[in-house]
């Protein structure tokens, strides 16, 4: 079946440094989706990649989709302490359900 | 409106017992998903439900069953539980973008 796998799985860094994690599937994806949840809370939606190299900005955060639309990355400029949590990657594949990579979590040392 | 809300928050159960998880939506979604989240293992899907009347078996459903008798309604139940069955549980839905979540269902079997 499909497979999202994500790096890192952890990651720290200092207030003010930037930070990526990366997503790659093993099957060609629709879309590709973003959530962040933060310590004891819940999923929240961040954005949808559909484009073959689409990427989007959020403010600090900038979005990527592969060309061959299989890996995805997220880059956190100049993290803050309120960019705590973990962060997933969702790839649909076309069916109505979507795959979730184990996640990476970061944390920022103020 | 609510979102999407479970209940309970929390439960310990003993192994043996049986229990159900409810999942509510106002949104109107047709959508519904039950995930398990464990450490290092991201979100796994259980089951999930296209509409009203419709289930469908996602990636780990043994020792889990669910019911969609109402469009808003989503219902897990665990016949027999197992301590392996420890997690916490999310409940999100969808219409056709972003999956709304739950904030999740603690629950512990001893």
């Amino acid at each position: 079946g499909q497979q999202v796998m994500q790096i890192p799985q952890y990651q720290h860094v200092q207030e003010g440094e930037d930070f990526t994690t990366y997503c790659n599937s093993s099957t060609t994806l629709s879309n590709i989706q973003w959530y962040k949840q933060r310590p004891g809370g819940h999923p929240v939606f961040l954005i949808q990649l559909v484009k073959s190299g689409e990427v989007k900005k959020q403010k600090r955060l900038t979005f990527q989709f592969g060309e061959a639309k299989k890996n995805s990355s997220l880059h956190i400029t100049a993290t803050q302490t309120t960019d705590v949590g973990t962060y997933f990657c969702a790839g649909e594949g076309g069916s109505e359900k979507l795959v979730f990579g184990k996640g990476t979590k970061l944390t920022v040392n103020p | 409106n609510a979102g999407v809300t479970q209940t309970p928050k929390f439960r310990v159960l003993k192994t043996g017992q049986s229990m159900t998880l409810l999942c509510a939506q106002d949104m109107n979604h047709e959508y519904m998903y039950w995930y398990r989240q464990d450490p290092g293992m991201g979100l796994r899907l259980i089951h999930y439900s296209v509409g009203e009347g419709t289930t469908a078996k996602g990636e780990v459903p043994d020792g889990y069953n669910v019911s969609r008798l109402k469009k808003q309604n989503f219902l897990l139940g665990l016949e027999s539980a197992a301590p392996s069955q420890t997690s916490v549980y999310f409940c999100a839905s969808n219409d056709f973008y972003e999956q709304y979540f739950g904030p999740g269902t603690r629950l512990t079997v001893t």
